[in-house]
């Protein structure tokens, strides 16, 4: 039972470098969310997806962009990456809006 | 204000030692709580769910008080494997859809 599955683990890219971040679930979640969070700080909403074709601007939506191509599979984009952007980057699901949230392993980006 | 708040800790008690974290939040149309473990570096894990009667799991009890709008969590005969930071996690509605608010955390370290 994989759960939340986020590729890659590590990424280090080139200021203005572009690079999607993948994200599966296999649990049958409706929703999916993907949350960045700097070093010592909380965990802040980038985007998250409701439902199947749904999308919506959570905190700190700038610079990304997201496709929730099914329901299992629901992508971070960052068209070009900044500095700013280097972070650790946590895919979620849940079944419905009373459940809790269910993480991935997480994404470690560096960008120099 | 923060819509959910923690005190950041750190929390330092030896082996043994019972400790207490409060959580307040500020919306009272919340619906449901849940307490998460994360490690450094690592994705959140679930810890527990709370509910209005006040829950158990082995050495963590977790409560729930709507009118002062706050859920506490105690761990009881503490180990070292339970250093980490727990979060304060509460759903609730905004902008006509219901999402999880994360609290920044709060450190325990438990030294031998």
């Amino acid at each position: 039972n994989a759960g939340v599955t986020q590729t890659p683990k590590f990424q280090v890219l080139k200021t203005g470098q572009s690079m999607t971040l993948q994200c599966a679930q296999d649990m049958n979640h409706n929703s999916m969310y993907w949350y960045r969070q700097d070093p010592g700080m909380g965990l802040r909403l980038i985007y998250y997806s409701a439902s199947e074709g749904t999308t919506d601007k959570g905190e700190v939506p700038n610079g990304y962009n997201v496709s929730r191509l099914n329901k299992r599979e629901f992508s971070l984009r960052l068209e070009s990456a900044a500095p700013s952007q280097t972070s650790v980057y946590f895919c979620a699901s849940r079944k419905n809006t009373n459940q809790p949230q269910h993480f991935g392993d997480g994404t470690r980006l560096s960008i120099l | 204000r923060k819509e959910v708040e923690q005190d950041p800790g750190p929390f330092n008690v030896p082996e043994g030692a019972t400790v207490a974290f409060n959580c307040t939040y500020s919306n009272s149309a919340s619906q449901s709580f849940f307490w998460y473990r994360q490690d450094c570096r690592k994705e959140p894990k679930l810890l527990m769910s709370v509910y209005s009667s006040g829950n158990e799991d082995g050495r963590f009890t977790a409560q729930l008080n709507r009118a002062s709008q706050y859920i506490s969590l105690l761990i009881r005969d503490s180990k070292l494997s339970d250093s980490a930071t727990y979060l304060c996690v509460v759903n609730g509605r905004r902008d006509s859809s219901y999402k999880l608010i994360f609290g920044s955390g709060t450190r325990l370290l438990v030294r031998p």
